[in-house]
């Protein structure tokens, strides 16, 4: 079954206002990556954080990790129009497959 | 030079034909994917194959036939092609073991009309 829920499903914000995503999962995790999709293009990975980490950061991007709770926020900083894309959190369990299994997505509109 | 490649990008055709999708990347890795993404934007593993060997298979029906003639490249083959059938097909790639990202060609979206 589905590993990761998404919330919000969709979230709108006005430039340079911060957006924060959150996703949840099921099991015990090797890893969880965030992907950016852009409208009708595939998917770009953005981030990977450890499940022996609990905080990330790349740029404007901050992934928190919390396996107790089995949770993940993503938090985009000073947010731009060409941040506007969909946001998928995927889990991974590790092993010689390295299978991710994805959440249900944030659709984030950044309005300019 | 692009890092995964599927073509054709758009698949337009009829229920009952069959189609192949082909995929190709030049990354080096040991392990490629099959995703479908649904109208929703849920997406799903289909297919994951290591060194051309079938690793997974989550239960996508027999009329899907992915083939991978060596590591770099692992198309699908679909038959008797249903309305259902129409999504988005993502292919990926990533190396086995290194619990590492993966990288995603840009998609096939496919029509059954």
């Amino acid at each position: 079954s589905q590993q990761g829920e998404e919330d919000p499903q969709a979230l709108s914000i006005q430039e340079g206002e911060n957006a924060t995503m959150n996703c949840s999962y099921k099991t015990s995790i090797n890893n969880l990556q965030w992907y950016r999709q852009n409208s009708g293009r595939g998917l770009v990975h953005l981030i990977l954080i450890r499940s022996n980490e609990r905080e990330k950061h790349s740029g404007r991007l901050r992934v928190t990790l919390d396996t107790s709770k089995k949770s993940s926020s993503l938090l985009i900083t000073a947010s731009r129009a060409a941040d506007t894309a969909s946001y998928f959190c995927a889990t991974s369990l590790g092993g010689a497959t390295n299978k991710l299994i994805f959440g249900t997505g944030t659709l984030l509109a950044v309005q300019p | 030079d692009t890092a995964v490649s599927q073509t054709p990008k758009y698949l337009v055709t009829q229920m009952g034909n069959d189609k192949s999708i082909k995929c190709e990347q030049n990354l080096g890795h040991d392990t490629m994917y099959w995703y479908k993404q649904d109208s929703k934007k849920f997406l799903k593993i289909m297919f994951s194959y290591n060194n051309k060997e079938l690793i997974i298979n989550e239960t996508v029906p027999n009329r899907f036939s992915p083939k991978s003639p060596d590591k770099a490249h692992l198309n699908l083959h679909i038959n008797s092609l249903e309305l259902g059938d129409s999504a988005v097909y993502f292919c990926a790639s990533s190396q086995a073991y290194m619990n590492t990202e993966a990288f995603f060609g840009q998609g096939t979206r496919l029509t059954v009309v």
